[in-house]
C-alpha cells in the first residue's frame, strides 16, 4: 500500500540553525500539507499547498516558515532560524482531491532545537 | 469556525469490554469528520470517515462511530477491546467538499487497556 514517507526521522539542530524537513507524498496526490504537534499538545495545522503554491496557512506559519516542491516528488518544510520553541513532531500529509478524502500522514520528524 | 471537543483526556478499559471516546463537534457547514489513532512511536492512520453518507460509520480494527447531528456528537465505540488498542486518538472535523481544507483536531483521548 502507498505511504507518506519522511526523512529524517529526528533531528537535532542548534537554535538560529535552518533546518529542512522532507516529505515524499503519496504519487497521485495533489495536496500536500503540514502539521505539527507540540509535546503533549494537540496536532496543530500550519499550512497545504496544491498546484504549487499554498493554498491554506495558519498564524503558526510565519515568515520563518517555506514550503517547497522543488521536483515531482518531494515537498519540504523549511523553518530559516529555529527557536526553542519549534521543538516538536512534524507531520506531512497528503489527499487525493478535496479535503473530504483522507489525509494519509507520514510518520513524522521529530525537530529537537537546543 | 469548526472545532472538535474530545471530552475525556484519558480513558481506561479492560481487555475485552466496550470502549466509548467521546467527541462534540461545532461547525457552521457540513463538516467531514474522522478518527485518527496514533500508537506510540507511529505516525497517525485513519480510523474511519465521515462524509455525509451513512451516519454509522464502520472502520479499521472494529471501531465505528455514529454521526449525530441533533447533539452534534461523533462518538467512538468498539464493542471488546483489545490490548493493542491502547494508543492516542483523535477526532478530526474539516469542511466537507473544500479542497485542501485543514484538518482540525482535538486534543486526543488516551485509551489505557488493562488486563
Amino acid at each position: 500500500e502507498p505511504e507518506v514517507t519522511q526523512t529524517p526521522s529526528h533531528q537535532v539542530t542548534q537554535m538560529g540553525q535552518e533546518v529542512i524537513l522532507r516529505c515524499v507524498p503519496i504519487s497521485n496526490h495533489l495536496y500536500f500539507y503540514w502539521y505539527r504537534q507540540i509535546l503533549g499538545q494537540k496536532v496543530e495545522f500550519l499550512v497545504s499547498f496544491y498546484n504549487n503554491e499554498i493554498s491554506e496557512k495558519s498564524e503558526i506559519f510565519d515568515d520563518q516558515f517555506s514550503v517547497e516542491r522543488p521536483d515531482g516528488s518531494n515537498f519540504t518544510l523549511k523553518i530559516r532560524s529555529t527557536k526553542l520553541e519549534d521543538s516538536a513532531m512534524y507531520f506531512c500529509a497528503s489527499s487525493e482531491t478535496s479535503a473530504s478524502d483522507t489525509q494519509y500522514f507520514g510518520p513524522g520528524t521529530r525537530l529537537t532545537v537546543l | 469556525a469548526q472545532s472538535v471537543t474530545q471530552l475525556d483526556s484519558h480513558v481506561s478499559v479492560s481487555e475485552g469490554t466496550p470502549v466509548l471516546l467521546r467527541c462534540n463537534y461545532s461547525s457552521s457547514y457540513s463538516p467531514s469528520l474522522f478518527w485518527y489513532v496514533q500508537h506510540p512511536n507511529k505516525g497517525l492512520q485513519l480510523l474511519l470517515k465521515y462524509t455525509s453518507a451513512a451516519t454509522l460509520v464502520k472502520g479499521i480494527n472494529g471501531f465505528e462511530a455514529e454521526f449525530k447531528k441533533s447533539e452534534t456528537s461523533f462518538h467512538l465505540t468498539k464493542p471488546s477491546a483489545h490490548m493493542s488498542d491502547a494508543a492516542e486518538y483523535f477526532c478530526v472535523v474539516t469542511l466537507a467538499n473544500q479542497a485542501g481544507t485543514a484538518l482540525i483536531f482535538g486534543k486526543g483521548t488516551t485509551l489505557s487497556v488493562s488486563s
